[in-house]
């Protein structure tokens, strides 16, 4: 069964540190999202992508926060310069449609830890 | 806006009982759909179930169980004789036109099964 798969499941980095959080969508699904859980909290939204650009993004995607599609598959995250605050699991998701409300599919996360 | 709302923080059942999560939806558009999502302790966010607005059908796979009722705004989830590998947190969410469609999260019910 197609899944999203993300990488790393784990990430450590120093306060003021760039990183990169990388996701898979499912091959054939045309819209991609980031959503945020800061530890035992709510699943939050940041943001969202079609067809190359973001059509969508939430109050918590700041300027620090940057999305890409560098080729046909992946489709990252970076966080330029990560903050304590930005502890947290971050998921990836893709879906086939936008309306019709298709579910979407979630990545298994990453769990990214400021230091 | 969409809004969704888990009024349970936490429920602690023992193996066998029934239990039922609650969830409440806002929406002004008449086009809307639901789901329900399974966070196992591993932290994946696992897809369970999808309704769309017009179909008031409830819904039964295995031990799960789900009714929706427009009068309410409500899409309760129940699951028959609960068992240990239960235990996750549940979240409902909401994806409608007025909100392109973007799942909106509710906070989340932890679900305890004691053996």
């Amino acid at each position: 069964e197609p899944e999203v798969t993300q990488t790393p499941s784990h990430q450590v980095t120093q306060m003021g540190q760039e990183v990169i959080l990388r996701c898979v969508p499912i091959s054939n699904h045309l819209y991609f999202y980031w959503y945020r859980q800061i530890l035992g909290q709510k699943v939050e939204f940041l943001v969202s992508f079609y067809n190359n650009e973001i059509s969508e993004k939430s109050e918590i995607f700041d300027d620090q926060f940057s999305v890409e599609r560098p080729d046909g598959s992946n489709f990252t995250l970076k966080i330029r310069s990560t903050k304590l605050e930005d502890s947290a699991m971050y998921f990836c998701a893709s879906t086939k449609l936008l309306q019709g409300g298709t579910e979407a599919f979630f990545g298994q996360g990453t769990r990214l830890t400021v230091v | 806006a969409q809004k969704v709302t888990q009024a349970q923080t936490e429920i602690s059942v023992v193996e066998k009982e029934d239990v039922t999560l609650d969830c409440v939806y806002e929406t002004r558009d008449t086009t809307y759909y639901l789901f329900w999502y399974k966070q196992p302790p591993s932290g994946e966010l696992v897809f369970l179930i999808r309704r769309n607005s017009f179909d008031e059908q409830n819904e039964i796979s295995g031990r799960y169980s789900w009714n929706f009722q427009k009068s309410t705004s409500s899409f309760n989830f129940t699951i028959t004789a609960s068992q240990v590998v239960d235990s996750a947190v549940y979240f409902c969410a909401l994806s409608s036109s007025g909100g392109s469609y973007i799942p909106t999260f509710g906070r989340g019910t932890s679900l305890i099964v004691h053996p």
